[in-house]
């Protein structure tokens, strides 16, 4: 069971550009957070939204959270060659375990 | 700095081996998680356990079992490697306090190819 869904699944930009992912999700949730996977390596937590929360900023990072709508954006601004990877969101609801989508692949063209 | 290793990186099996995944994490968390990923699927969790011994089951664990002897280690056992068992597995961990869906912290993954 699908909690995260990421749009695009896929998403090309040239360096300096913002990259903006979204997210929706299908049940009410405690916290959603998203990370960061560099090609055939393990995953990075980049980020937590409580489900209290409407926006969080982490450097370059920008999260909004609606829960009227079931959903999220992730805003990575002045994007950066480095920035290339693939992008998931992970929501925390009834089960309380984290349920993955299946994830945005950002590439970043220097 | 925290650091959770997994055994190997990358894995040869034959059909009907007995496999064993290690992972170790050393920041002392309750949590412990055995996810599989694959193309196009994205994440699934296998099993976790939140304490020694104890165990719970994910969304996939036909197939798999797993062992938490000591906190800072849990196995995850393929009994008979199957060709449909070939993927990329992650071990994470995380604090008790928060539950499960607290912040997660993934190894590197090992990627198994079953023949």
């Amino acid at each position: 069971s699908q909690q995260g869904e990421e749009d695009p699944q896929a998403l090309s930009i040239q360096e300096g550009e913002n990259a903006t992912m979204n997210c929706s999700y299908k049940t009410s949730i405690n916290n959603l957070q998203w990370y960061r996977q560099n090609s055939g390596r393990g995953l990075v937590h980049l980020i937590l939204i409580r489900s209290n929360e409407r926006e969080k900023h982490s450097g370059r990072l920008r999260v909004t959270l609606d829960t009227s709508k079931k959903s999220s954006s992730l805003l990575i601004t002045a994007s950066r060659a480095a920035d290339t990877a693939s992008y998931f969101c992970a929501g925390q609801g009834g089960s309380e375990k984290l349920v993955f989508g299946k994830g945005t692949k950002l590439t970043v063209n220097p | 700095d925290v650091k959770v290793t997994q055994s190997s990186r990358y894995l040869v099996k034959r059909t009907g081996e007995k496999v064993f995944l290690e992972c170790v994490q050393d920041m002392d968390h309750e949590n412990m998680f055995w996810y599989r990923q694959d193309p196009g699927l994205g994440l699934r969790l296998i099993y976790f356990s939140y304490d020694v011994k104890m165990k719970e089951k994910g969304d996939i664990p036909e197939g798999y079992s797993v062992s938490r002897e000591k906190k800072e280690r849990f196995s995850l056992i393929l009994e008979s490697a199957s060709t449909n068992q070939t993927s990329m597995y992650l071990c994470a961990s995380s604090l008790l306090e928060g539950g499960p869906g607290e912040t997660q912290y993934f190894g590197p993954g090992t990627r198994l190819l079953v023949l």
